[in-house]
């Protein structure tokens, strides 16, 4: 199993471009999550799915939306980019039927906007 | 969720268990504490959770005081591999999704 998959790993936009960062697991696992990282903080929770058509705002969702077609993909979509979206990106899941509901994490995009 | 509070940087030496507190004095009864690490840049790694009781597993034990307002992550002999940001995560359910909240963490550093 590749576990969590994420691309592109780097990417600079241009303010007011827009893109789509992917992500996919190969677990079959019900939640998917989208979180974002500043420098020298912690992470934060953008959206989260429960399944598939099913998906819900975290913490800090202003700016992007999701989609949730299938059970694999969770695509996080950047419609106006601003220099405050900056950050590295990383995608989660996590399973129902898990013993120990831990979130399996992505190695993250890096995107820088300027 | 509750809150919690960790020191935001520790050493300890390559070998030497490594123990790491956490402050969650405002936990509720039916809320876990899980410990998550982050390595470098990557993407973080569950390492243990627990609600009473404490708690061991290939990588590390979780001690939960009494009281349950505090614990502590023990890295029995640590190694330069486990140099990394340590998050103490408080969370009312073990099943569903979990909207995990990430504090700043301890950057642990292990030195040779």
């Amino acid at each position: 199993n590749a576990g969590v998959t994420q691309t592109p790993k780097f990417r600079i936009l241009k303010i007011g471009q827009s893109m789509t960062l992917q992500c996919t697991q190969d677990m079959n696992h019900n939640y998917m999550y989208w979180y974002r990282q500043d420098p020298g903080m912690g992470l934060k929770l953008i959206y989260y799915s429960v399944g598939a058509g099913i998906t819900d705002k975290g913490e800090v969702p202003n700016g992007y939306n999701v989609s949730r077609s299938t059970t694999e993909d969770f695509p996080l979509r950047l419609e106006l980019a601003a220099p405050s979206q900056t950050s590295v990106y990383f995608c989660a899941s996590s399973s129902l039927a898990g013993e120990y509901n831990e979130q399996f994490f992505g190695p993250g995009t890096r995107l820088t906007v300027l | 969720d509750a809150k919690t509070t960790q020191p935001p940087s520790m050493d300890c030496a390559e070998g030497r268990a490594a123990n790491l507190p956490c402050n969650h004095s405002t936990i509720s009864g039916n809320e876990y504490v899980y410990w998550y690490r982050q390595i470098h840049s990557q993407g973080p790694q569950y390492i243990i959770h627990g609600l009473k009781n404490n708690e061991t597993n290939e990588m590390a034990s979780l001690i939960i005081t009494e009281d349950r307002k505090s614990s502590t992550l023990i890295l029995p002999h640590a190694t330069l591999r486990d140099t990394a940001v340590y998050y103490c995560i408080v969370i009312l359910s073990i099943q569903g999704a979990q909207k995990l909240v990430f504090g700043q963490g301890t950057r642990l550093t292990i030195n040779p």
